[in-house]
C-alpha cells in the first residue's frame, strides 16, 4: 500500500558536519513533498516543502532534494548545530483536503 | 503567526471514561486535523474537518468522534477511552488553497489506565 519511510531511525552526527536524512515514498502520484522537525515536547513545526516538479529546493543551511526515479527525498542539514536536534519527518501529500502521509520519523543527535 | 493550542498537554483518565480534547486555532483556517503520535509510527490521521460540521475519517477513526461547531475549534473525544489510546494527540490546521503546510499544535499527552 502507499506509505513514506525513513532509511535510518536514528542518526548522530558532529557539531559542524552536514547532516543527511533520507526519506522513501511509494506513492508515485504524490505531488508535494514536505519536511518537518519536531523538537521535544513541541508539534511538528514547517521547515521545507517541494513539489514534484522541482528536484531541489534551498531554504537557510536547509536543502531537499526529491529523485522521482528511486522515489527517494532527502532532506540536508548544513554545518548541524546542536539546536538542530530533533525528529525530522517527512510527509507526502495523498488525495484531497490537503492530507500529508507521515513517515515514521528519524531522530537526529547532534554532539558536541 | 498562527497558533494552534491545545486545551491540555497532559492528561490522565480511567479506562471507560469518557475524554474531551480541545483544539483551538486562531488563523480562520477552514481545515483542521487530528493526529496521533506514537513511537516508531509517525503521525497517523484519525479524523478531519474542512468547515464547520463536516467532517471525514481519517486512517485511524476507530474508537474516536470529533466535533466542529465553529470554525476555530475541533474537539476529539474518545467515548470510552481504552488502554490503547494511550498516546500522544496532536491537532493541526490548514488554509486551503496557500499551500499543504499543516500547523500543529504543542500536543496532548494522553494516558489511559
Amino acid at each position: 500500500g502507499e506509505s513514506v519511510g525513513l532509511h535510518l531511525p536514528t542518526l548522530s552526527v558532529q557539531e559542524g558536519d552536514n547532516s543527511i536524512i533520507n526519506c522513501a515514498y511509494s506513492n508515485s502520484a504524490s505531488d508535494y513533498f514536505i519536511w518537518y522537525k519536531q523538537e521535544s515536547g513541541k508539534g511538528p513545526q514547517f521547515i521545507i516543502d517541494i513539489r514534484s516538479n522541482m528536484d531541489k529546493r534551498q531554504g537557510q543551511r536547509v536543502t531537499v532534494l526529491l529523485n522521482k526515479t528511486v522515489k527517494h527525498l532527502s532532506l540536508q542539514i548544513a554545518a548541524t548545530q546542536p539546536g538542530d536536534s530533533a525528529v525530522y519527518f517527512c510527509a507526502e501529500t495523498r488525495g484531497g483536503y490537503n492530507k500529508l502521509i507521515f513517515g515514521a520519523g528519524t531522530r537526529l543527535a547532534v554532539h558536541p | 503567526d498562527v497558533k494552534v493550542t491545545q486545551s491540555s498537554r497532559y492528561l490522565v483518565k480511567r479506562t471507560g471514561e469518557k475524554v474531551f480534547l480541545e483544539c483551538v486555532q486562531d488563523m480562520d483556517h477552514e481545515n483542521m486535523f487530528w493526529y496521533r503520535q506514537d513511537p516508531g509510527l509517525g503521525l497517523r490521521l484519525i479524523y478531519f474537518s474542512y468547515d464547520v460540521k463536516m467532517k471525514e475519517k481519517g486512517d485511524i477513526p476507530e474508537g474516536y468522534s470529533v466535533s466542529r461547531e465553529k470554525k476555530e475549534r475541533f474537539s476529539l473525544i474518545l467515548e470510552s477511552a481504552s488502554t490503547n489510546q494511550t498516546s500522544m494527540y496532536l491537532c493541526a490546521s490548514l488554509r486551503p488553497g496557500s499551500s499543504y503546510e499543516q500547523y500543529f499544535g504543542p500536543g496532548t499527552r494522553l494516558t489511559v489506565t
